[in-house]
């Protein structure tokens, strides 16, 4: 079956850095999306990766490893407005996306 | 970015109704749309695909003929919950999918739409 992991829940303090962990079992490979989620509120889209690296947009950086089936989503100066839930998800081959169950991060001050 | 909305943003209902939530696509044209539930401190669940003119494909478990998914046009897909029920309140999302949309293909989403049935 697909099936992908992440943590559920992690705690970081501001100013700091976290890296959120997401390991994935998929039929198929064609990408992987880091969404955040604020509580009550719909998905927004953070990153795409479907070739391994590093992928840096600002504070936020996405990594992939196809090969060990692994992505991270790494966060820098962390600010109060970044906790939320932090989804991760698979694009299988039949380019339907396949959700992790979310990492909820916790900023404390 | 492409923007989706969603309407109502939340609905209050006796059991036994039938609520309908829209979902359109105000930038774009979404061959694609896609319709979640998510549960408290759960992550979202897949519960139909639809394309325009077509039927919607739903995932398994989901019963079609409770969940009535309408794509009729390229920026509107509906969702009726027919003879809603206390179970069937939850967090209903909407996103919309169109090749160029985006820059990596991927979905945008409603704002989400919290159903309570009394």
């Amino acid at each position: 079956g697909q099936n992908i992991d992440q943590p559920t829940e992690m705690t970081a303090t501001e100013g700091a850095i976290v890296q959120i962990n997401c390991t994935y079992q998929t039929s198929g490979f064609n990408g992987l999306f880091w969404y955040q989620q604020h509580a009550g509120e719909a998905p927004t889209f953070l990153s795409y990766n479907v070739l391994d690296g590093l992928e840096e947009k600002g504070r936020f950086s996405s990594f992939l490893s196809r090969s060990k089936g692994y992505s991270y989503l790494l966060l820098k100066e962390l600010q109060m407005k970044d906790s939320a839930s932090y989804l991760c998800a698979v694009l299988d081959s039949n380019y339907q996306l396949i959700w992790g169950a979310g990492t909820k991060l916790i900023i404390k001050p | 970015g492409a923007v989706v909305s969603q309407h109502p943003s939340w609905v209050i209902c006796k059991s036994g109704t039938s609520v309908k939530i829209e979902c359109r696509s105000l930038d774009f044209q979404a061959t694609t749309m896609f319709w979640y539930r998510q549960f408290p401190k759960q992550s979202l669940m897949l519960m139909a695909t639809s394309n325009e003119g077509s039927k919607a494909t739903y995932e398994q478990g989901v019963e079609k003929d409770k969940f009535l998914i309408n794509h009729a046009s390229l920026t509107l897909s509906t969702l009726t919950v027919t003879s809603a029920h206390p179970e069937d309140s939850s967090f209903y999302i909407c996103s919309a999918r169109d090749v160029g949309a985006g820059e990596y293909n991927e979905q945008f989403f409603g704002p989400g739409t919290r159903l309570t049935v009394l």
